[in-house]
């Protein structure tokens, strides 16, 4: 049970460039979020999903967009890469909320550095 | 105002130090509470979910009060291994319920 696992670990991109974020989790996990998190800033939700097919946007999404085709992928696409946009992405999964099972799974995380 | 403060620090404490954090959260509808623990460039982690009645997992004991919208967080006979900078983290009751992380406040323990 690998949890949720993320790819890359890191990655620097020029400006205008576009690159896809992948993640994956095998816990069978309804819910998925992608977050970003800048030095001294708490987490901001970009994109969270409560099934395949279905997504929405939280708090940061401009500049970004995901896809959720089955339960364990949701990818993050970013399409014009922007300076804006360097920061350490994390995805995350849970169980439906309610019910005490509130708690969020991260994966390790990918640097992402714009030049 | 911030839906979640918290002191960044960072808390310097000796090894067997009592240290405790608090944190402050500005949506009096806020339905659950918890602490994440990030070690160093790695993923958040549940430490703990906060109850109205408070509770304790050996020796970490978390503490809600609603009237006054705080968190806090305990740490009894801290170890080098808690090091690392604790989330407090608030889920609000509206629309899909997300979750909303604090900056962290950071510990360092000294031998």
């Amino acid at each position: 049970n690998a949890g949720v696992t993320q790819t890359p670990k890191f990655r620097i991109l020029k400006i205008g460039q576009s690159m896809t974020l992948q993640c994956t989790q095998d816990m069978n996990h309804n819910y998925m979020y992608w977050y970003r998190q800048d030095p001294g800033m708490g987490l901001k939700l970009i994109y969270y999903s409560v099934g395949a097919g279905i997504t929405d946007k939280g708090e940061v999404p401009n500049g970004y967009n995901v896809s959720r085709s089955t339960t364990e992928d949701f990818p993050l696409r970013l399409e014009l890469a922007a300076p804006s946009q360097t920061s350490v992405y994390f995805c995350a999964s849970s169980p439906p909320m309610g019910g005490g099972q509130e708690t969020q799974y991260f994966g390790p995380g990918t640097r992402l550095l714009v030049l | 105002r911030k839906e979640v403060e918290q002191d960044p620090g960072p808390f310097n404490v000796p090894e067997g130090a009592t240290v405790a954090f608090n944190c402050t959260y500005s949506n009096s509808a806020s339905q659950s509470f918890f602490w994440y623990r990030q070690d160093c460039r790695k993923e958040p982690k549940l430490l703990m979910s906060v109850y109205s009645s408070g509770n304790e997992d050996g020796r970490f004991t978390a503490q809600l009060n609603r009237a006054s919208q705080y968190i806090s967080l305990l740490i009894r006979d801290s170890k080098l291994s808690d090091s690392a900078t604790y989330l407090c983290v608030v889920k609000g009751n509206t629309g899909f319920q997300k979750l909303v992380f604090g900056t962290g406040t950071r510990l360092l323990v000294s031998p």
